[in-house]
Formats: C-alpha cells, structure tokens, sequence
C-alpha cells in the first residue's frame, strides 16, 4: 500500500505570507501509460467536508482562487498558498489515486500567526 | 447543482450491523464511480471504500475488508455501505464522495456513526 505523508502537522502563517505544505509518497504516484500523476489535494474547514484543490498534482479545480498553487514530482509535492488569507484556516490533506487503497496523509492543520 | 445526503447513521453495540445510505442528485450518477470515505473524531480522513459507475468493480480498505460491502442501485441514484461486525474504532463521520478520476470531486455532509457498547 501506498503511504502518504504529509509535513509539517501544523503550521501557523502570518495574513498576506506564504504558506507551504508537503506531501511524500512512499512510491512514485506518475502512471507512466498517461504521463499524469495521481495526486489531489483537500481543504477540510470545522464542521464540513472536504473541498477538492487541485488534481493531477498542478490542476487547480474551478473556482479555487489562483493563490493556491499545487506542484512536485515523483513522490514529493507541495502545496503552496501565496498569500494567507484568513479563510484559509483549515487542515490540509494530499490524496494518492494512483492505487486502492486510496491513501490520504494525515492532514496539515493551517492557522494564522 | 450536485447534491450528496448520508443517512443511517447513528449508535450501535459492537459487533452489530448498519446500513448507510447515500442519496445523489444534480448529476448522472449511474455515469460515476462513488467513494466512502470516513473520519474519526478529531482525527484524519480514511478512504474506506469506491465502487465503479456499474457496480462491477469495488475495492475496500483493509481495515474494513470482509466486514463492509459497498454497492449501488442506479434506478434509485443511491450508494449504500452495508457494515457488519462493527468495531469501536469503527465510530467515524462517513462521507460518501462522487469520483471524478483522480480525485473527489463533491462530498456529502456525512453521517456519524457510533459503536458503543
């Protein structure tokens, strides 16, 4: 099975700085017969479900502002947010879709500094 | 608009069953593959169970292998999670998810399940 790993646990941002997430596959998650990887990224705020972020590693889902930036390769990505807005406070998850079991990390908790 | 409604949740002695329910609209759905996915209080998500758009294919986690049974019924645009022998760390918001490869693309607001003696 493929694990997922995601640093740090929690993070604390100041309004308007950068915020970064990571996310580490334990194999590489790039189906080699379409060239696309199969990693998602959630926002979960309290009290909802997730909300989807990006797919195929960079894709960002309609609708969700181009301050949130998905990137990596192989088996590390990242999830960048350029400028910390404060309804971005939630915990974070990546997803690998590449195999079942359909691992999530354990989740990155984003508060404001 | 896509709509996802658990139901069925709700308190039960270990090693009990339960059926939960998951009503679609706004979509297609015989068109999807369909997730369960649940998360224990205070904890992370934990992707339980999908089931191809026909029923044909299905695939569980370990944790719940042999003990869950994921199926649909496409006349009615409902997905089902039928859990037998239910463990305490079974207790969990379960959310059923609408596939939209590689991810998931809309969520139900979930159904709390407890296993309490």
């Amino acid at each position: 099975d493929i694990v997922m790993t995601q640093s740090p646990d929690s993070l604390a941002v100041s309004l308007g700085e950068r915020a970064t997430i990571n996310c580490k596959s334990s194999q590489n998650v790039l189906y080699s017969s379409d060239n696309k990887i199969y990693l998602a990224w959630y926002q979960q705020k309290p009290g909802q479900p997730p909300k989807l972020l990006i797919y195929w590693a960079s894709t960002r889902e309609s609708g969700v502002p181009d301050r949130f930036t998905g990137s990596g390769s192989g088996t590390d990505f990242t999830l960048t947010i350029s400028s910390l807005q404060a309804e971005d406070v939630a915990v974070y998850y990546c997803q690998q879709y590449y195999s079942t079991p359909f691992a999530f990390g354990q989740g990155t908790k984003l508060e404001i500094k | 608009q896509v709509q996802l409604v658990e139901s069925g949740g709700g308190v039960v002695q270990p090693g009990r069953s339960l059926r939960l329910s998951c009503a679609a609209s706004g979509f297609i759905f015989s068109n999807y593959g369909m997730h369960w996915v649940r998360q224990a209080p205070g904890k992370g998500l934990e992707w339980v169970a999908v089931i191809s758009h026909d029923g044909s294919d299905k695939y569980y986690a370990g944790s719940v292998k042999g003990r869950f049974t994921i199926s649909r019924d496409n006349s009615k645009n409902t997905l089902y999670l039928q859990m037998n022998s239910l463990r305490v760390e079974d207790t969990a918001v379960y959310y059923c998810a609408k596939d939209r490869k590689p991810a998931m693309d809309y969520w139900g607001q979930g159904t709390l399940v407890t296993v309490s003696s």
